[in-house]
C-alpha cells in the first residue's frame, strides 16, 4: 500500500502571499489531519477531516483553512503569510476508529 | 486544550546504555500514544495504550501507561545507533496533542 504523500515537498514564499498545500491520504483512509512543526512550538495540531467535513480543529487563526475531496485527498490553505509560518506542514491519514496516524514526509514552508 | 510535559528534552547515551523518556500531564488521559521522528523525516506510529497500568513491549522498547492514566513511559534497553531520533507522546484521536518530544542521540 502506498503511504500518505504530499506535495510539495518544499516551498518558499513572500510574507502576504498565500499558499496551498497537498495531501493524499493511504487508500482507504478517509480521515486526514494536519499538523504544524516548529522547533519553538512542537508539533500542533491544525484541523482534521472526515468524509469531507471538518471534524476537528486546533487553535490557529482563521488564516489557516482546509478541505477534504470525495476521494479523501485534502488540501490546506495559508493565506496572508506570516515569517512565523514557516514550519514543516505534516499530514497524516488514518482508519478509524484504530486512531493510528501515518504520517506523510511533510511540506517544508519557508517564508521571507 | 490538553497537555502533556516530557522530560527530559534531550538525552545523550553510550550505545548499549537504557534510556527512558517519561509524559506527564495534570488531567486523565483517554489514551497514549508514542511516536518516533528520525532526523529529517516525518513522525511514525510505535503504539497506543489505552487501560490503567498497561505494559506493552517491542522488543527492546517497552511502553507504560500508569495507574492513574496521567504519565506515561517509553524505555529502550540497550540503545543501538538505530534508535536516535527524537521520541514523542501524544493523547487524542485523529486530534493528536504531542509531547514536547525527548531527543535522543546514541553516541557508539
Amino acid at each position: 500500500k502506498a503511504g500518505v504523500t504530499q506535495t510539495p515537498r518544499y516551498l518558499i514564499k513572500t510574507r502576504g502571499q498565500q499558499v496551498t498545500l497537498s495531501c493524499s491520504p493511504i487508500s482507504g483512509h478517509r480521515s486526514v489531519s494536519w499538523y504544524q512543526q516548529t522547533p519553538g512550538q512542537g508539533l500542533q495540531f491544525l484541523f482534521e477531516y472526515f468524509s469531507e467535513t471538518q471534524r476537528n480543529k486546533g487553535n490557529f487563526p482563521g488564516r489557516f483553512s482546509g478541505r477534504q475531496f470525495s476521494n479523501s485527498r485534502s488540501e490546506m490553505n495559508v493565506s496572508t503569510l506570516e515569517l512565523g509560518d514557516s514550519a514543516l506542514y505534516l499530514c497524516a491519514s488514518s482508519s478509524d476508529p484504530t486512531y493510528e496516524q501515518y504520517f506523510g514526509p511533510g511540506t517544508r514552508l519557508t517564508v521571507t | 486544550g490538553q497537555q502533556v510535559m516530557q522530560i527530559p528534552q534531550y538525552q545523550h547515551v553510550q550505545e548499549g546504555e537504557d534510556f527512558t523518556t517519561y509524559c506527564n500531564s495534570s488531567t486523565t488521559l483517554s489514551n497514549i500514544q508514542w511516536y518516533k521522528q528520525r532526523p529529517g523525516g516525518h513522525p511514525v506510529f510505535l503504539i497506543q495504550l489505552v487501560k490503567s497500568g498497561e505494559v506493552k513491549k517491542q522488543k527492546r522498547l517497552t511502553f507504560q501507561f500508569g495507574e492513574a492514566k496521567k504519565n506515561s513511559s517509553l524505555h529502550i534497553t540497550a540503545t543501538q545507533t538505530t534508535d536516535v531520533g527524537t521520541y514523542f507522546c501524544a493523547t487524542g484521536a485523529n486530534n493528536l496533542f504531542f509531547g514536547t518530544g525527548t531527543r535522543l542521540t546514541v553516541i557508539p
